[in-house]
């Protein structure tokens, strides 16, 4: 079993609709949870940053991350084609160092056509 | 643009090759990382410098090294290079230790 679940998709919804994107994890341990999005040959752009269980909101994006059951989600409102993308979650634990590394999941691919 | 860069952007190479590729990080980031990204694997972390010294080792082959040098920019260095070394290798940099990462647009390498 992978630390992060994400599913790959496809994803294809009309401009306007609310997109719902989901990761499941394994390990207790993650503490910092993320979102990137990635345009297809670029870097990933951090979208979403979170700490504690509950929701978090920035313009039309809400992340979600309840750690009982070790679920996060994205919300993105009023979906637009500039949104079409891979969505990555992302969560760190603490490593040996003392850093936290982001584990990532495997991205899933949203398309939002006018 | 976040301000890490990256080079070279493409690189296309033979098997039993080595090649350097190149980070700058954000102006004021401490931290490197550096990850793969292939079809197959997703992003995979591969190893990870804080104010020139290893903090945290991933996935990182023994064939692969890297250094973090005093002007704070990094190199990673892949030797005896096999097909499926193929792939996208991203840097990222950080201020925090937490994980908050900013990326690159990475660099692109084919071997064949």
């Amino acid at each position: 079993q992978k630390e992060v679940e994400q599913d790959p998709g496809p994803l294809s919804v009309p401009e306007g609709a609310i997109v719902s994107l989901n990761c499941t994890y394994s390990n207790s341990a993650f503490q910092y949870f993320m979102w990137y999005r990635q345009y297809s040959r670029k870097g990933p752009e951090l979208l979403m940053y979170t700490y504690s269980s509950g929701n978090k909101e920035d313009g039309r994006f809400t992340a979600q991350v309840d750690k009982s059951s070790k679920y996060i989600s994205l919300f993105i409102r009023d979906s637009q084609p500039s949104d079409s993308a891979t969505y990555l979650c992302a969560m760190s634990a603490r490593a040996s160092g003392g850093s936290y590394i982001p584990t990532f999941g495997r991205g899933t691919s949203l398309i939002v056509h006018p | 643009d976040s301000g890490v860069t990256q080079t070279p952007k493409h690189l296309i190479t033979a098997t039993g090759q080595r090649v350097t590729l190149r980070c700058s990080p954000r102006s004021g980031d401490l931290s490197v990382y550096w990850y793969q990204q292939s079809l197959d694997q997703g992003l995979q972390f591969l190893i990870q410098y804080y104010n020139g010294e290893e903090r945290a080792k991933g996935n990182i082959l023994e064939r692969f090294s890297a250094q973090q040098f005093p002007d704070l920019h990094s190199e990673l260095n892949l030797s005896s290079l096999e097909l499926g070394d193929s792939a996208l290798y991203f840097c990222a940099s950080s201020v925090q230790y937490t994980g908050e990462l900013f990326f690159g647009e990475g660099s692109r390498l084919t071997v064949l």
